[in-house]
């Protein structure tokens, strides 16, 4: 079935750091979007994007809709305590369901 | 505004006891979909409400029984549960326009079987 791979699983780092996590897939899909939970709340949507190719910002976080439709990344920039969680990424499929990444989650070291 | 409303936050039930889950949005979207976490997983989905109609049922257990009494409610009724139903729902909603169905989360409701 479809399944996007998500990594790196986990990533510890140094406040002010930058962050980079990917996803990719062999499906192609028309839509990417990026999430962020933290503990015992739900996922808030980061960044959606609609075309292949399309890079877009959200204050320090950029993404971008890879051009094969089959990849996404997510960067942050200059890492701050309060970016600490988990970062799903996730596509609809043909039937209009989201299809999740298994997550990355950060630790930021003060 | 962006926000999906979930109450209540926290739920502790025993097995014989029947609850309701609610879940509320005014962004005039036409789909809504309830969604069950474990821990460090991603949410999977559970059911799906299409202009207020159950399109999705993604073999959920008869125990959990959605009912959507209009386009900006979803009910969610839970009876003689098991403790491993124990997790975080959620629920969520999204437009139904082709490619723009990005989906807004609830903030949850945590649930606890005893």
């Amino acid at each position: 079935g479809q399944q996007l791979n998500q990594s790196p699983q986990s990533m510890f780092i140094q406040e002010g750091e930058d962050v980079s996590m990917n996803c990719t897939s062999s499906s192609i899909f028309n839509t990417w979007l990026w999430y962020k939970q933290d503990p015992g709340e739900g996922p808030v949507l980061l960044i959606a994007l609609y075309k292949a190719g399309e890079l877009t910002s959200n204050g320090r976080l950029t993404a971008q809709f890879g051009i094969t439709r089959k990849d996404s990344f997510l960067n942050i920039s200059a890492s701050i305590p309060s970016d600490v969680g988990i970062y799903f990424c996730a596509c609809n499929n043909q039937g209009g369901k989201l299809i999740f990444g298994q997550g990355t989650e950060l630790s930021v070291k003060p | 505004d962006t926000e999906v409303t979930q109450t209540p936050k926290h739920l502790v039930m025993g097995m014989t006891n029947k609850k309701s889950l609610k879940c509320e949005q005014h962004m005039g979207h036409r789909a809504m979909y309830w969604y069950k976490q474990k821990a460090k997983k991603p949410p999977e989905l559970m059911f799906v409400y299409s202009y207020e109609k159950l399109s999705i049922n993604e073999s959920v257990p008869s125990r959990f029984s959605p009912e959507c009494p209009n386009s900006s409610l979803l009910n969610l009724h839970l009876h003689a549960l098991q403790p491993e139903d124990s997790a975080l729902y959620l629920c969520a909603s999204s437009q139904l326009t082709k490619d723009r169905q990005a989906q807004y989360f609830g903030p949850g409701t945590r649930l606890t079987v005893t």
